[in-house]
């Protein structure tokens, strides 16, 4: 129940295309949906966040839509760029816990120029 | 740069040996994570300390513990080092315990057990 189910792994996408990742988690106590970009060699770095009394929030290319009833929450990233070639976790946390995330496998995602 | 800071970058040890990896939160922020980064495990959970308290622990082995110090910077000890423990180390601080605010990670501590 403390999972964050990540897809797909790996990611191919063309320059200006639309990469879409997804994620699903069972626990309904998270309430707390960031998603979080890796380059390598590098930390994690925020990226957008959302909480589930909105359906969607958009930030530049960037977009988390949330569909609270199926559990599940996607990143979608706009006119893609090769500079956005990096992994991208999904994560979540708890009402009532001290915060910590619960991150799911990661997918990496590489934009073709 | 996500004003978080770690150090060392790198470590190289031997089994059996104790290493203490160092992080220094954002400033203003109360509240660090440690977090583990292996391909086996992905991102785990380790522990939590808010303003010099322990407040949440994840999957730690009791060979690892950690504290929180009053200048807020945290520090991670491993002990008893196995090649397992062979993995990124992160750190990440955030503004409140248990807000749900915007956790900011630190570089990372590279480990390398051999």
């Amino acid at each position: 129940q403390q999972q964050v189910k990540q897809s797909p792994q790996s990611l191919i996408v063309q320059k200006g295309g639309i990469s879409i990742i997804n994620c699903a988690y069972e626990n309904t106590a998270f309430d707390y949906f960031p998603w979080y970009q890796q380059f390598p060699g590098k930390g994690p770095a925020l990226l957008i966040a959302i909480r589930p009394d909105v359906s969607e929030k958009k930030e530049g290319r960037f977009t988390i839509s949330f569909n609270k009833s199926a559990k599940q929450f996607s990143l979608h990233i706009m006119d893609s760029q090769p500079g956005d070639s990096a992994t991208y976790f999904c994560a979540a946390s708890m009402v009532g816990s001290a915060r910590q995330l619960t991150f799911g496998s990661g997918t990496q995602l590489t934009v073709l120029p | 740069d996500s004003g978080v800071t770690q150090t060392p970058k790198h470590l190289i040890t031997a089994t059996g040996q104790r290493v203490t990896l160092r992080c220094s939160p954002r400033s203003g922020d109360l509240s660090v994570y440690w977090y583990q980064q292996s391909l086996d495990q992905g991102l785990q959970f380790l522990i939590q300390y808010y303003n010099g308290e322990e407040r949440a622990k994840g999957n730690i082995l009791e060979r690892f513990s950690a504290q929180q110090f009053p200048d807020l910077h945290s520090e991670l000890n491993l002990s008893s080092l196995e090649l397992g423990d062979s993995a990124l180390y992160f750190c990440a601080s955030s503004v409140e315990a248990m807000g749900g605010n915007e956790q900011f990670f630190g570089p990372g501590t590279r480990l390398t057990v051999l």
